[in-house]
């Protein structure tokens, strides 16, 4: 079952934040966040091992709460560069094989 | 080359006819991957390979599909008796290992 993510869309003015939520019904080994443009290959962000570990790339953060099952990404201070769509992925048994939830779809404008 | 190749980028095909999608990985990388991603969602994992051998084929969706990497380099996804419901976009990842994914650009998949 591939995890839920929220919200679907947002929309922001360059510079403000934001928060991408995904969520699993299963006990996860990791959790791995890709960026996806129009028409491009997505893009790895950063991967979050179950401990609750907080990692970071350029301004854009993520933590996971294996407990609760849930991984956040945040988009501090968004740039254009930023627009997107999110995805994340689900690892149950650390065998590198992701589930891959819905998408958020980003977009910064000016 | 440097990244994930995969050909063709486009394959339009009638009903009931037989396809083929290459992918070439990163040399080196040993995990090899097919998803599969319809419009407006989230890649479908269908197989993914260790080496020459299928470590998990369990995404397949029926006995259409059927994917080989008979060296362990270069992998060629094969679908039977195309249906409609069969377009998407087919991607193709290769790893080192546990960790990031490199995505190839796709092979759109159109069936008539």
């Amino acid at each position: 079952q591939q995890p839920v993510q929220s919200p679907q869309a947002v929309i922001l003015r360059e510079g403000e934040d934001a928060v991408i939520n995904c969520s699993s019904s299963k006990a996860l080994y990791s959790v791995h966040w890709y960026r996806q443009k129009h028409g491009e290959a997505p893009v790895f962000l950063m991967i979050l091992l179950k401990g609750g570990e907080q990692k970071g790339h350029e301004k854009i953060s993520a933590s996971f709460n294996e407990k609760k099952q849930q991984s956040s990404l945040y988009l501090t201070a968004s740039q254009l560069s930023y627009s997107g769509t999110y995805f994340c992925g689900t690892d149950e048994a650390a065998g590198n094989k992701l589930t891959f939830g819905g998408g958020t779809r980003v977009l910064v404008k000016p | 080359g440097a990244g994930v190749s995969q050909t063709p980028s486009n394959k339009v095909t009638e009903k009931g006819k037989y396809v083929e999608l290459r992918c070439d990985p990163i040399s080196g990388h040993t995990a090899l991957y097919w998803y599969r991603q319809s419009l407006g969602q989230g890649p479908e994992f269908l197989i993914y390979f260790q080496g020459t051998g299928a470590a998990d084929d369990s995404g397949l969706p029926n006995d259409r599909f059927f994917a080989v990497r008979p060296e362990g380099s270069v992998s060629t996804l094969k679908i039977q008796r195309t249906e409609r419901g069969d377009s998407a976009v087919y991607l193709c990842a290769s790893s080192s290992g546990f960790g990031e994914l490199f995505f190839g650009e796709g092979s759109r998949l159109t069936v008539l």
